[in-house]
């Protein structure tokens, strides 16, 4: 199976901040990979597909980037309501996996 | 509106059995390979299983291999996930989901959840 990890595992920032978050495959993915965006007693969100693929409905702040096995989803300008926990995922070999997530706090 | 509505979960003894439902509306369900994806209690998402369009293929985590078995029904727009064998660590909450289209493994679509816990 296609190990995903994410770093950090959690990170504090302030509202105006860009932030970054990085997910490493233990092989090639290509660029089949996912991001989500969850919080607290909801489903996870699609924010971007196939690495840098913006979901319809998503803010642009929200970008993805990346190839292979390293990727990066970044948030140009965090916004309150970006506080939440964010996954990547592999759809490049079943089974699909996820990274263990990162959590966006408030500093 | 498109919408995925889970129900089935609940308390089960471990070695126990459950069935989980998803009802599809305002997609063409019959279009669309459908996932389930659990998230144990503080824990990250964990891909349990999916179905082709047709029912055709089904692919599972070896965890859930022999135990779990992911079906549907396109013409009652549904898809369901029979669990046996239930074990302590089955526990979690259950998403129905909608694989994107040209994407299969994405999800752009997820029900609400339902919540499967199994315990003596």
């Amino acid at each position: 199976d296609i190990q995903m990890t994410q770093s950090p595992s959690t990170l504090s920032a302030s509202v105006g901040d860009r932030v970054t978050i990085t997910c490493r495959a233990s092989q090639s993915i290509s660029s089949w990979l996912a991001w989500y965006q969850q919080k607290p007693g909801d489903a996870p969100k699609l924010l971007i597909y196939k690495a840098s693929s913006l979901e319809s409905g998503v803010p642009s702040r929200f970008s993805g980037s990346g190839s292979g096995t390293e990727f990066t989803l970044t948030i140009s300008s965090l916004q309150p309501d970006d506080f939440a926990t964010y996954y990547c995922q592999q759809y490049n070999s079943s089974p699909w996996t996820f990274g263990q997530g990162t959590k966006v706090e408030i500093k | 509106e498109v919408q995925l509505v889970e129900s089935g979960g609940g308390l089960v003894q471990p070695g126990g059995s459950l069935r989980l439902s998803c009802a599809a509306s305002g997609f063409t369900f019959s279009s669309s390979w459908m996932s389930w994806v659990r998230q144990a209690p503080g824990k990250g998402l964990e891909w349990v299983a999916n179905i082709k369009e047709d029912g055709s293929q089904k692919f599972y985590l070896d965890s859930v291999k022999g135990r779990f078995t992911i079906s549907r029904d396109n013409a009652k727009n549904s898809l369901y996930l029979q669990m046996n064998s239930l074990r302590a660590e089955d526990t979690a909450v259950y998403y129905c989901a909608r694989d994107k289209r040209q994407q299969l493994g994405s999800i752009d679509v997820w029900g609400q959840g339902t919540t499967v816990t199994v315990s003596s």
